[in-house]
């Protein structure tokens, strides 16, 4: 089976920086996905990491470890429109099967 | 356009009732997903199709089945709905051809058993 942990809520100010952290335990792990969504909306793709280390997209970068089953999504600058839930989903199988967390709800203050 | 198309978007349904959602894509994807998503369960997965004619269970199929009627449709039916399958329904498609894909999402059916 597969075990995904992500904090439930975070808060952080507009014009800052958040991490979000992703803990996952899986086999055939093949790569981990981040993905945004705005309340009562689809979610939409950010960022998919295979290899360790971090990649950068914009005000966006994922970060990944594969032996520590670790991920973190860095949001910097933060705007008031990056409110949203932001889901983990971790890659794995021959099936190419997703999995995802149970997503992390992030509020952007003033 | 949206390149997934789910309908219908509200549905409010008695106990009992038989129920069809929809969806549709223009992406020429192979590979086509249902999924339900309630609050602090996150997204899980009912049904995934590879193929016209490959048809998976994910990890919570009981009371849903689903038809793949063309490469571009896949329907999920609730042969009885019940209160509990009260819900935000989403389709999804990704490209099989591309190890790396995401999903593309529809924008969800909000579904109520009463």
């Amino acid at each position: 089976g597969q075990n995904i942990d992500q904090p439930t809520e975070m808060t952080a100010t507009e014009g800052a920086i958040v991490q979000i952290n992703c803990t996952y335990q899986t086999s055939g792990f093949n790569g981990l996905f981040w993905y945004q969504q705005h309340a009562g909306e689809a979610p939409t793709f950010l960022s998919y990491n295979v290899l360790d280390g971090l990649e950068e997209k914009g005000r966006f970068s994922s970060f990944l470890s594969r032996s520590k089953g670790y991920s973190y999504l860095l949001l910097k600058e933060l705007q008031m429109k990056d409110s949203a839930s932001y889901l983990c989903a971790v890659h794995s199988g021959g099936y190419q099967k997703v999995t995802f967390g149970t997503g992390t709800k992030l509020q952007v203050i003033p | 356009d949206a390149d997934v198309t789910q309908t219908p978007r509200n549905r409010i349904t008695k106990t009992g009732k038989r129920i069809m959602l929809e969806c549709s894509q223009t992406k020429g994807h192979d590979r086509m997903y249902w999924y339900r998503q309630d609050p602090g369960l996150g997204l899980r997965l009912i049904y995934y199709s590879f193929d016209v004619k490959d048809i998976n269970k994910g990890e919570i199929s009981d009371g849903y089945s689903v038809s793949r009627q063309a490469q571009a449709k896949f329907s999920l039916s609730l042969e009885s709905a019940i209160p509990n399958q009260t819900a935000l329904y989403f389709c999804a498609t990704s490209d099989g051809e591309r190890r790396n894909t995401e999903a593309f999402f529809g924008q969800g059916t909000r579904l109520t058993v009463v």
